[in-house]
């Protein structure tokens, strides 16, 4: 498997202030993470696929200018929450893949993140 | 439009009996489909994965099948016990590298 640490495992923060997430691929370089948000009983839904090296591609609704994604290394992209509000609050976990094609996906512990 | 539909409501069954989750897709044609555990609080654990071409998968007490013509799979834990009760997300491949698309997850309660 693959050992993906995410940190910080949960933040509350106030409403207009910025949150980074930090998302670490540990035993192996990893080209590509996915970065996922889960509301209370609902599914994950992917928010956007963080590239090494270059621009992250965002899914359909998700805002980039709000949702920051930066991969600058094969083992650590960060998603930083820009201007939160509560409506941000949400479970946040990111993964990743050993290679490409049909092969399992290791996700982090996640962040719970809590905007007041 | 597409869909991966997990039953919402909550699975409850006795000790030693087996459970069974199914996975339901529309407007999908994965070449594979996997089925994760989630924990709450905690992010998906990979279980199993089965490709367009298994009928049938096994590990240890889980089973997986995946039928393509009646667009669905489903997920066996045999002998349950309480320390599988979780949720369970089926996950489909989108045809676009390694992006997965999750169903909405069943959770299963197994009652000593």
């Amino acid at each position: 498997g693959a050992v993906v640490s995410q940190h910080p495992s949960w933040v509350i923060c106030k409403s207009g202030t910025s949150v980074k997430i930090e998302c670490r691929s540990l035993d192996f370089q990893a080209t590509t993470m996915f970065w996922y948000r889960q509301f209370p009983k609902q599914s994950l839904m992917l928010m956007a696929t963080s590239n090494e090296g270059s621009k992250a591609t965002y899914e359909q609704g998700v805002e980039k200018d709000k949702f920051l994604i930066n991969h600058a290394s094969l083992t650590l992209s960060t998603l930083t929450v820009t201007s939160a509000h509560p409506e941000d609050s949400s479970f946040y976990i990111c993964s990743v893949t050993k290679a490409t094609g049909n092969t399992e996906a290791f996700f982090g512990q996640g962040t719970r993140l809590t905007v007041v | 439009s597409q869909k991966i539909e997990q039953n919402s409501e909550a699975l409850n069954i006795q000790e030693g009996k087996t459970a069974t989750l199914t996975c339901n897709y529309t407007n999908y044609s994965p070449a594979y489909l996997q089925w994760y555990r989630q924990d709450p609080g905690r992010g998906p654990v990979f279980l199993l994965l089965i490709r367009e071409n298994e009928k049938e998968k096994r590990k240890e007490r889980l089973k997986v099948t995946f039928d393509t013509t009646l667009k669905q799979s489903l997920f066996h834990i045999t002998a349950s016990q309480p320390a599988d009760s979780a949720t369970y997300l089926c996950a489909l491949d989108n045809n676009a590298g390694n992006m997965l698309t999750f169903g909405g997850g069943t959770r299963l309660m197994v009652k000593p």
